[in-house]
């Protein structure tokens, strides 16, 4: 299978703190987007970051890719209860296909 | 407009029942996809339609029959559908091209009987 692999699979913090989850992917990419799935609804963009660069800022959000490692991460910083989702890293190599990571849930309680 | 609207939000149907999903989006998108999604699972892709023709079929059975209207709707028949079909069907659009930012609708949840 070509899907990611995200960890961890579940993270529990308390608002404030910080979050980070961890992608690894296996093919060369285009471009790596991370998206975020509240509970059982449609899921929502949140970065894309192209295989020329290294770091990206959003807002509250940085995500890093190491192409040499088929890495990512994406850091939240200062989470809010209202972050509490799945988050989920998708690889495009092209082809009009996003191929998504496992994912990650994320509980932050206030 | 930036949304991607699908009928219905919920769908509940026998082994011998025909339906179909909706979706529509008014972005002046050139590719639609559907996905399914079970619990705790990430998305996998099952059609691309790009410029209103299948682009891709990632092998996924014939009880499943995707059709793209026009450039702004996109439908999945389905018929004779097995309990293990039983999941949350998304769609979705992109502009298309080397930047495929993918804007999603809610999904339809559907379960088969």
């Amino acid at each position: 299978s070509q899907q990611g692999e995200e960890d961890p699979q579940a993270l529990s913090i308390q608002e404030g703190e910080n979050a980070t989850m961890n992608c690894s992917y296996k093919t060369s990419i285009n471009n790596l987007q991370w998206y975020r799935q509240n509970s059982g609804r449609g899921l929502v963009h949140l970065i894309l970051i192209r295989s020329n660069e290294r770091e990206k800022h959003s807002g509250r959000l940085r995500v890093t890719l190491d192409t040499s490692k088929k890495s990512s991460s994406l850091l939240i910083t200062a989470s809010r209860a209202a972050d509490t989702a799945s988050y989920f890293c998708a690889t495009d190599a092209g082809f009009q296909k996003l191929v998504f990571g496992t994912g990650t849930r994320l509980l932050v309680s206030p | 407009d930036t949304e991607v609207t699908q009928t219905p939000k919920h769908l509940v149907m026998g082994m011998t029942n025909k339906k179909s999903l909706k979706c529509e989006q008014h972005m002046g998108h050139r590719a639609m996809y559907w996905y399914k999604q079970k619990a705790k699972k990430p998305p996998e892709l099952m059609f691309v339609y790009s410029y209103e023709k299948l682009s891709i079929n990632e092998s996924v059975p014939s009880r499943f029959s995707p059709e793209c209207p026009n450039s702004s709707l996109l439908n999945l028949h389905l018929h004779a559908l097995q309990p293990e079909d039983s999941a949350l069907y998304l769609c979705a659009s992109s502009q298309g091209g080397l930047v495929n930012e993918q804007f999603f609708g809610p999904g339809t949840r559907l379960t088969v009987l």
